[in-house]
């Protein structure tokens, strides 16, 4: 079945110690998402990357960078993890970023910062 | 601003019949989804409207009001199952997905 996966999915790491999270699909969707989750709040877009072209969200934070080496993966790197990074981060792809075309969504990976 | 509201939670009984509202305030429109969350996992897709009235997938229906900023996620025969988050997301002029906050459903016996 094609689907997006997300390795690992329970993540902890130590207060200012560099993580990366991995997401990889096999839809073959030209749009890649990466979302921060806390709970019970709405996912949070850090950034997406149109194929290779990256698109950053204003108030993403810069300790929050991404890589998209192919069509198939992504990660999130977080350079130096705080408390306030504790959440669930959530990969998504679509087709396209335009209207009609929703976007599926890995299991997402929890983030403990200790 | 733009911003989403939707009920925070509600609670409704097996077999009954429950509707989610969801309202926005956007930079223009170009489509509102609604996505189920289980605790713990990650969204799933469940409808989308671009334009006014009802859109009927099974037990689940959707609805849009373009000029009231409205729509409604109506879900019928209710399951134990549909106990989740349910996510209003609005699709703004710069084709950037605006999310609400969920809202959480709890099914009783």
């Amino acid at each position: 079945d094609a689907m997006v996966i997300q390795n690992p999915r329970y993540q902890v790491t130590q207060f200012g110690k560099p993580v990366t999270l991995s997401c990889s699909q096999t839809l073959n969707h030209n749009v890649m998402y990466w979302y921060q989750q806390k709970s019970s709040q709405a996912p949070k877009l850090l950034f997406h990357y149109y194929d290779k072209d990256f698109n950053n969200e204003a108030d993403t934070p810069d300790n929050f960078q991404s890589r998209r080496p192919n069509t198939s993966f992504c990660f999130l790197d977080i350079r130096s993890p705080g408390l306030g990074d504790a959440a669930m981060y959530l990969c998504a792809t679509s087709r396209d970023t335009a209207s009609s075309y929703e976007q599926y969504f890995g299991p997402g990976t929890r983030l403990t910062v200790t | 601003g733009q911003n989403i509201d939707q009920p925070t939670e509600m609670t409704a009984t097996e077999g009954a019949i429950v509707q989610i509202n969801c309202t926005y305030q956007t930079s223009g429109f170009n489509g509102l989804f609604w996505y189920q969350q289980h605790a713990g996992e990650a969204p799933t897709f469940l409808s989308y409207n671009v334009l006014d009235g009802l859109e009927e997938k099974g037990r689940f229906s959707s609805f849009l009001s373009r000029s009231k900023g409205y729509s409604y996620l109506l879900l019928k025969e209710l399951q134990m199952k549909d106990s989740a988050s349910y996510l209003c997301a609005v699709m703004d002029s710069n084709y950037q997905l605006i999310w609400g906050a969920g809202t959480k459903l709890i099914i009783k016996p």
